[in-house]
């Protein structure tokens, strides 16, 4: 089976940069996902990475290293509205679920 | 907006009772899976379902089962509801080998 871990908390303040780490175990995947959630809201994709190294999509970026089981996800200059739950995901090699970590909740204060 | 909604928003049902959840793909979209979020946790995968067929299953009993239409709408039935069962359902589609899924608002189920 599959499992992640991220931390469950942080707090940063307005214009900061916050770094979620998600360590995993897999016997193989396809990929690494990362998904926004507001409260009452649905997920969102943010960003994948199906080979190791940096993705970089404006203020955010995600990063995968199969060697060290490891991925985060960094958020750069941080806004009021980036205050939300960050979870990481992987779709497996064989099937199609994706599975999802505990998430992350990133509370942006002023 | 995803282009995947999701009816009802919220519902409440009495425990040992039955439940249909509905989800409207985006457009085009022939793969629809479905997730149970409890509070403060991740979604779980509960199945998928690719061109009508169930193509992949999680961790759940069969009291929780589902259908896809030709349309590539999508129903959740749960059946003998728990306490447990309270949870905000998600409905996922995405096209095929795509990696990126488009989530719904989902529906909060609470069982009293």
């Amino acid at each position: 089976g599959q499992s992640l871990e991220q931390p469950s908390e942080v707090t940063a303040v307005e214009g900061a940069i916050v770094q979620i780490n998600c360590t995993y175990q897999t016997s193989g995947f396809y990929g690494l996902s990362w998904y926004q959630q507001h409260d009452g809201g649905a997920p969102t994709f943010l960003s994948y990475n199906g080979l190791d190294g940096l993705e970089e999509t404006g203020r955010f970026s995600s990063f995968l290293s199969r060697s060290d089981s490891y991925g985060y996800l960094l958020l750069q200059e941080l806004q009021m509205k980036d205050s939300a739950s960050y979870f990481c995901a992987v779709r497996p090699a064989a099937g199609n679920k994706l599975t999802f970590g505990g998430g992350t909740r990133v509370l942006v204060k002023p | 907006e995803t282009g995947v909604t999701q009816s009802p928003t919220h519902l409440i049902k009495t425990r040992g009772q039955q439940v249909t959840l509905r989800c409207s793909s985006q457009s085009g979209h022939n793969t629809v899976s479905w997730y149970q979020q409890a509070l403060g946790q991740g979604p779980q995968f509960i199945f998928q379902y690719y061109r009508e067929e169930e193509n992949g299953r999680g961790n759940f009993p069969p009291r929780f089962s589902g259908l896809q239409f030709p349309n590539y709408s999508s129903e959740l039935n749960v059946n003998a509801l728990e306490l447990d069962d309270s949870a905000l359902y998600l409905c996922a589609s995405r096209l095929g080998g795509n990696t990126e899924a488009f989530f719904g608002q989902g529906t909060r189920l609470t069982v009293v």
